[in-house]
């Protein structure tokens, strides 16, 4: 069976970081481009970031440019997103999702996690 | 950045009607559009890529077409499980971005 599932989430401070991580199964992960996409509670789907097969190419919103960063392993078919000086603003559920192609140059995400919830609070 | 306009926001229909959704982009996006469905408390879902290729196992109710600016999304037959949100997403240039969404409610 086809599963992503994410997992790092919770309450945290202002400033603070977070890492979160998406375990796969089911598919051949390192053939696919993977993604981050947000959704603040109420709020439409926001793309946060993508990186390829190989990690030679990623990409972020400009929203969390310099202080978010993916990253992949492919030994152990899973992805990350470690997230420092976290605002109010990043408070979302997080999502994992794979694209249909080995690069996101077309970002057709096809297949996604269930998220794992990020709040940011004092 | 590229914003999506979709439209309506909101609509209600019957069991067995059918249903329009509109995209609309600020620049040409070739045909690089994807439709999306979120249930409530769900993942999304793809549906739709490349404007009109439907994606596996997707129910062949499901359309869609369009291209440049203007994209459709139509639903022939609205069953009680196509009561959702839905998405439409650019994939031309980065960064991705996504319509607001259209919720589809019962009639």
């Amino acid at each position: 069976e086809v599963q992503l599932v994410e997992s790092g989430g919770g309450l945290v401070q202002p400033g603070r970081s977070l890492r979160l991580s998406c375990a796969v199964s089911g598919f051949t992960f390192d053939d696919y481009a993977m993604h981050w996409v947000r959704q603040a509670p109420g709020k439409g789907l926001e793309w946060v970031s993508s990186i390829s097969w190989n990690s030679n190419y990623i990409g972020y919103a400009d929203s969390v440019k310099g202080r978010f960063t993916i990253s992949r392993d492919n030994a152990k078919s899973s992805l990350y997103l470690q997230m420092n000086s976290l605002r109010a603003e990043d408070m979302a559920l997080y999502y994992c999702a794979k694209d249909r192609n080995s690069y996101f140059y077309r970002w057709y995400l096809d297949l996604w996690g269930r998220g794992t919830l990020v709040t940011v609070s004092s | 950045d590229i914003q999506l306009t979709q439209s309506p926001s909101s609509l209600s229909a019957s069991v067995g009607g059918r249903v329009t959704i509109t995209c609309r982009a600020s620049q040409s996006i070739i045909s690089y559009l994807s439709w999306y469905q979120q249930k409530p408390g769900k993942a999304p879902k793809l549906l739709i890529f490349g404007a009109s290729s439907l994606q596996g196992g997707v129910p062949s109710r499901f359309s869609g077409s369009g291209s440049g600016t203007d994209f459709t999304l139509n639903i022939s037959s609205l069953q009680p499980e196509d009561f959702a949100t839905y998405y439409c997403q650019q994939g031309y240039i980065s960064p991705p971005t996504f319509g607001q969404g259209t919720r589809v409610e019962i009639k």
